[in-house]
């Protein structure tokens, strides 16, 4: 079965800190994919990235990067010099869209900022 | 183009009642889902479809019943509501599950 463990129910930093939120996996398939999704306080859910289990290069995006080991089973998320505006649940996920059309999310990580 | 849209934002249900949660999406997506979102559970999968007249279950569907008669609209009924189905409600679409395109979500509470 599919399951998405993200272990740090809450973290705060003081802005300007770099953070990592951290996302384990577990899966059988060979093909699978990995999202990151931001929710912030007004609700909406925002895509941020989607990885294939083909493709381990870093990926980096202005302040946020990704690091993705399949060695660890590990998708962890780093904000470089966070900000206010950073303050969110963020959510990783896992999908085989090959197979049962499933998504699994993980609890997800309450990240604050403080000024 | 609107994107997903859901309606209601809010609804207060007694227990028993039944009701119908509707989303819409006009980028001709094939693929929707309703999520239901609990604290400390993340989005747990109610049911998708990939397209019109196909329906299936996800991870959590009891309680629940869908149909997809259009690409546009895929409803979310609750037949007799549960104080346990009080969460807040995501569709989403998207060309499978590559990208997803969520709504804004209803929060439903059930007394």
């Amino acid at each position: 079965a599919q399951k998405v463990t993200q272990a740090q129910t809450e973290i705060s930093v003081v802005e300007k800190e770099d953070v990592t939120l951290d996302c384990v996996y577990e899966t059988r398939d060979t093909t699978y994919y990995l999202f990151w999704y931001k929710q912030p306080p007004s609700g909406e859910l925002v895509f941020l990235i989607r990885r294939n289990s083909f493709d381990e290069q870093n990926e980096i995006s202005g302040r946020y990067s990704w690091n993705f080991q399949k060695s660890t089973s590990s998708f962890n998320f780093t904000i470089t010099a966070s900000q206010v505006v950073d303050s969110a649940v963020y959510f990783c996920a896992l999908s085989d869209p090959r197979g049962n059309n499933d998504m699994r999310f993980g609890a997800g990580t309450r990240l604050t900022v403080k000024p | 183009n609107a994107g997903v849209t859901q309606t209601p934002k809010f609804q207060v249900l007694k227990t028993g009642q039944s009701m119908t949660l509707q989303c819409a999406q006009d980028m001709n997506h094939e693929y929707m889902s309703w999520y239901r979102q609990d604290p400390g559970m993340g989005l747990r999968l109610i049911h998708y479809s990939v397209g019109a007249g196909i329906t299936d279950q996800g991870e959590v569907p009891n309680g629940y019943n869908v149909s997809r008669s259009t690409t546009e609209d895929f409803p979310l009924r609750l037949l007799s509501a549960a104080p346990s189905q009080t969460s807040v409600y995501f569709c989403a679409s998207g060309e499978g599950l590559l990208e997803q395109f969520f709504g804004p979500g209803t929060r439903l509470t059930v007394l």
